[in-house]
């Protein structure tokens, strides 16, 4: 799993509340990603970060901010959740190959937005 | 932009069956492919990739050759087992894309395969 830890693994929150999800990883890879998983969908890209304070939008940005103040921590908030956030939240880090990068993915974040 | 198809799912399929899932891709470079594999309640793990064209990738069971002129990658098994119910994901990797030379991953939208004993 090389070694990314997501938390929380579960949560609840209502419409309107700020809800911030954490990404720890251990072996201070460069690359990180935030997706959503949603039915019909596959994965989508949040927003993604190359570097410490280093971060740029994916294709479903609107609605969530990131920040990345240490290389192991990449978190993901959504200032004021709506439901249609309600997803399951994917960390990723990238590792750079000679032929190609190879991607490893966090165990999720299932959050429901009531 | 950069796009991969898969075929819509659920796939059903009794134990020891042939397994076919269909994948093509759209890319303005020369992306590298992937599937993963994702078991219920967890996260995605690679199970296999090519990188050019023509390349075969292969791991448990499972192959998929990198097809240039068909832009495919189709996933198959042989003979699948009850363990293999998960949902498995096409994906490219175009340094093109968002995540500057590390290319980030576009997804197709999953095939949930179940396997009936």
């Amino acid at each position: 799993d090389a070694g990314i830890t997501q938390s929380p693994r579960h949560k609840v929150t209502e419409t309107g509340t700020p809800v911030t999800l954490r990404c720890h990883q251990t072996e201070n890879h460069r690359y990180m990603y935030w997706y959503r998983q949603d039915p019909g969908h596959g994965l989508r890209l949040i927003h993604y970060s190359y570097g410490v304070k280093d971060t740029d939008k994916g294709e479903v940005s609107d609605g969530y901010s990131v920040s990345r103040s240490k290389t192991e921590d990449f978190l993901l908030t959504l200032e004021s959740a709506t439901s249609s956030q309600t997803s399951v939240y994917f960390c990723a880090i990238s590792v750079k190959r000679a032929l190609d990068t190879e991607a490893f993915f966090g165990q999720g974040t299932r959050l429901t937005v009531v | 932009g950069d796009s991969v198809t898969q075929m819509e799912g659920p796939v059903t399929l009794s134990e020891e069956a042939f397994l076919t899932i269909n994948c093509t891709y759209t890319a303005t470079g020369y992306p590298s492919l992937f599937w993963y594999v994702q078991y219920p309640g967890e996260g995605l793990q690679l199970l296999l990739k090519a990188t050019k064209a023509d390349d075969k990738g292969s791991n448990k069971g499972f192959e998929a050759t990198y097809r240039k002129e068909t832009t495919s990658f189709h996933l198959e098994k042989g003979s699948v087992q009850v363990s293999d119910s998960a949902v498995y994901f096409c994906a490219l990797s175009d340094p093109g894309n968002y995540g500057g030379s590390q290319g980030n991953l576009i997804f197709g939208k999953g095939t949930k395969l179940s396997v009936k004993p």
